[in-house]
């Protein structure tokens, strides 16, 4: 139980392009997504908290109007990378919470690297 | 000073040994500690997640959480060249973010 799958899982794009990413929990319904990025040898940066049927909230430092995110159902998030340039590169890593009293564990999808060229 | 500290390693251990793994914290306010191991290029895998101070054991894991001195483990018995991975503590208040360590990058030589 508790898988979040992603989609796709790389993805190489030009600069200017916009990319989506998909966000799913499988097998349980995700009150809250979570989108991280992460470089090399780094850990994860959160950069906003999803809730279903609300606007995202951001990180400091994250441009909204560049990552938008949108959690349209209790089993899908999107993040949509606008106008993509080369240092939008990274591997970005989807997380989902059950949202089930008690839990407070988040699981992770498998990552989507992206490449800007 | 960070919230949670994590030594990055590299740690290099021969199969079958006992592995270590630590993290201290700053703020009390956490009440949830989480383990997950990260192979390269994937996303996390929850191993261990405890809420109370102690000891919690799953085959070859032990997750101890010592609130008192901010400080959790992550006790790997038997070690496998498969546990080779990057390892990273996290851990949140109640209704907070989840905020997670460095990651201790692990290594089992057969």
């Amino acid at each position: 139980g508790a898988v979040v799958s992603q989609h796709p899982s790389w993805v190489i794009c030009k600069s200017g392009t916009s990319v989506k990413i998909e966000c799913r929990s499988l097998d349980f319904q995700a009150t809250t997504m979570f989108w991280y990025r992460q470089f090399p040898k780094q850990s994860l940066m959160l950069m906003a908290t999803s809730n279903e049927g609300s606007k995202a909230t951001y990180e400091q430092g994250v441009e909204k109007d560049k990552f938008l995110i949108n959690h349209a159902s209790l089993t899908l998030s999107t993040l949509t990378v606008t106008s993509a340039h080369p240092e939008d590169s990274s591997f970005y890593i989807c997380s989902a919470e059950p949202g089930l009293a008690g839990h407070n564990e988040q699981f992770f999808g498998p990552g989507t690297r992206l490449t800007v060229l | 000073q960070k919230e949670v500290e994590q030594d990055p390693g590299p740690l290099s251990v021969p199969e079958g040994a006992i592995v270590s793994l630590n993290c201290t914290y700053s703020n009390s306010a956490f009440q949830y500690f989480m383990w997950y191991r990260q192979y390269s290029r994937k996303g996390p895998e929850l191993l261990m997640y405890t809420y109370s101070s102690g000891n919690k054991e799953d085959g070859r894991f032990t997750a101890q959480v010592d609130k008192s001195s901010k400080y959790i483990s992550l006790f790997i018995r038997d070690s496998q060249p498969s546990d080779s991975a990057t390892y990273l503590c996290a851990m949140r208040a109640r209704g907070g973010k989840l905020i997670f360590g460095q990651g201790t990058e692990l290594s089992v030589k057969p």
